[in-house]
């Protein structure tokens, strides 16, 4: 069993709507949660995290956190052309804060 | 613009030679974490630097090694490269402050190995 797993898509997601992103980790020791974007061929870039469980709201993102279900999602409200990339759902191992593990990511592709 | 910049982008090496690969953190951040992405997964924690010492280390064998400077930037160093090194090499700063730890990737260095 992978210790973050993600749906690897591709989820279609037409212009403004809402695209809905789930992860699921299983060591109920980690803290922090975050959320990465990687356009393909670039690199990973930070556009969320959370540490709490509920809702944090930034722009058009809002991540999600369940600590009890172990599980953390990714609402991109308006979808835009440009949100067509892989998202990285990171979790810290439970021993450390600094070392995180990724899953594979799910890519999403916004038609117009 | 994360400022987190890395050296080589791209570079090619043989099976069995050694290589070194560079990164310099953000201005204000005094860790750095490496991670190897293999070609349609997520990136996989080597380990992390913090105050020049190794502050936890992933899955690795020990032909990967590395080091922190005074300046907080870090080298990556793998000997006797195998073909399944290839990847992306992926650097991540931030600013030590328990929980949390945001961290933002430098452009990465694409490995291949032949």
């Amino acid at each position: 069993q992978k210790e973050v797993e993600q749906n690897s898509g591709p989820l279609s997601v037409p212009e403004g709507a809402i695209a809905s992103l789930n992860c699921t980790y299983s060591d109920r020791g980690s803290q922090s949660f975050f959320w990465y974007r990687q356009y393909s061929g670039k690199s990973p870039e930070l556009i969320m995290f959370i540490y709490s469980n509920g809702d944090k709201e930034d722009g058009r993102f809002t991540a999600q956190l369940n600590k009890a279900s172990q599980y953390v999602s990714l609402l991109i409200r308006d979808s835009q052309p440009s949100d067509s990339a892989t998202y990285l759902c990171a979790v810290n191992y439970p021993d450390s804060w600094g070392k995180l593990q990724f899953g594979a990511g799910t890519q999403v592709v916004v038609t117009p | 613009e994360t400022g987190v910049t890395q050296s080589p982008t791209h570079l090619i090496k043989t099976r069995g030679q050694q290589v070194t690969l560079r990164c310099s953190s953000q201005s204000g951040h005094n860790t750095v974490s490496w991670y190897q992405q293999a070609l349609g997964q997520g990136p996989q924690f080597i380990f992390q630097y913090y105050r020049e010492e190794e502050n936890g280390r992933g899955n690795f064998p020990p032909r990967f090694s590395g080091l922190q400077f005074p300046n907080y930037s870090s080298e990556l160093n793998v000997n006797a490269l195998e073909l399944d090194d290839s990847a992306l090499y992926l650097c991540a700063s931030s600013l030590f402050q328990g929980r949390g730890n945001e961290q933002f990737f430098g452009p990465g260095t694409r490995l291949t190995v032949l």
